[in-house]
């Protein structure tokens, strides 16, 4: 059975500090995606980015960073000089076959405070 | 934006009524999830549909049923509401593929007093 976990249940920053949010998973499939979702204080949910198990290329996007260690099992979220506007709770996600069929595993979430 | 909407945004229902949410989708994507959040527990999986009539379920299922007679729409009903199920709802779409992303509804309050 595919499982997500995000140890980190709350963080506190200060605006401009480094934070990174962990995430670790555990499937049995060979082929999986891993995703991370942003839900800041309004509740929507906005997907942020994607990684597919065959790819452990480091990303950046701006202030965003995610690494991806397919030896731990880990698909870690950084915000370089984090801002106010990052404040929500962020999820980590794991996509699987599920006797065919794709089933979607999401984490308890992190939620990060960025204080100013 | 995706074309994804639940309804009601809101609703208070009394212990051992019947409720039916509702997740409508202009997409026509072939995947639709209705998870339940509440804290300490992230995004629970309640059941899933991989096509008109055809689901399964999910970690969380047991009072709930689903179902879906077209595309765009995937029922959830709760059978006879209890405390336990007050919680916020989401409904998610995705495209066939393991790396699509899935599309999230604005979700749904539902308090059973």
């Amino acid at each position: 059975a595919q499982k997500v976990t995000q140890a980190q249940t709350e963080i506190s920053v200060v605006e401009k500090e480094d934070v990174t949010l962990d995430c670790v998973y555990e499937t049995r499939d060979t082929t999986y995606y891993l995703f991370w979702y942003k839900q800041p204080p309004s509740g929507e949910l906005v997907f942020l980015i994607r990684r597919n198990s065959f790819d452990e290329q480091n990303e950046i996007s701006g202030r965003y960073s995610w690494n991806f260690q397919k030896s731990t099992s880990s698909f870690n979220f950084t915000i370089t000089a984090s801002q106010v506007v990052d404040s929500a709770v962020y999820f980590c996600a794991l996509s699987e076959a599920s006797g065919g069929y794709q089933k979607v595993t999401f984490g308890t979430g992190t939620k990060l405070q960025v204080i100013p | 934006d995706a074309g994804i909407t639940q309804s009601p945004r809101h609703k208070v229902t009394e212990t051992g009524t019947p409720v039916t949410l509702r997740c409508h989708q202009t997409e026509n994507h072939r995947y639709m999830y209705w998870y339940r959040q509440d804290p300490g527990h992230g995004l629970r999986l309640i059941h899933y549909s991989y096509g008109v009539k055809d689901t399964d379920k999910g970690e969380v299922s047991d009072g709930y049923s689903v179902s879906r007679s077209k595309t765009e729409d995937f029922l959830l009903t709760l059978e006879s509401a209890t405390s336990s199920q007050t919680s916020v709802y989401f409904c998610a779409i995705r495209e066939d593929g393991y790396n699509t992303e899935a599309f999230f509804g604005q979700g749904t309050r539902l308090t059973v007093v």
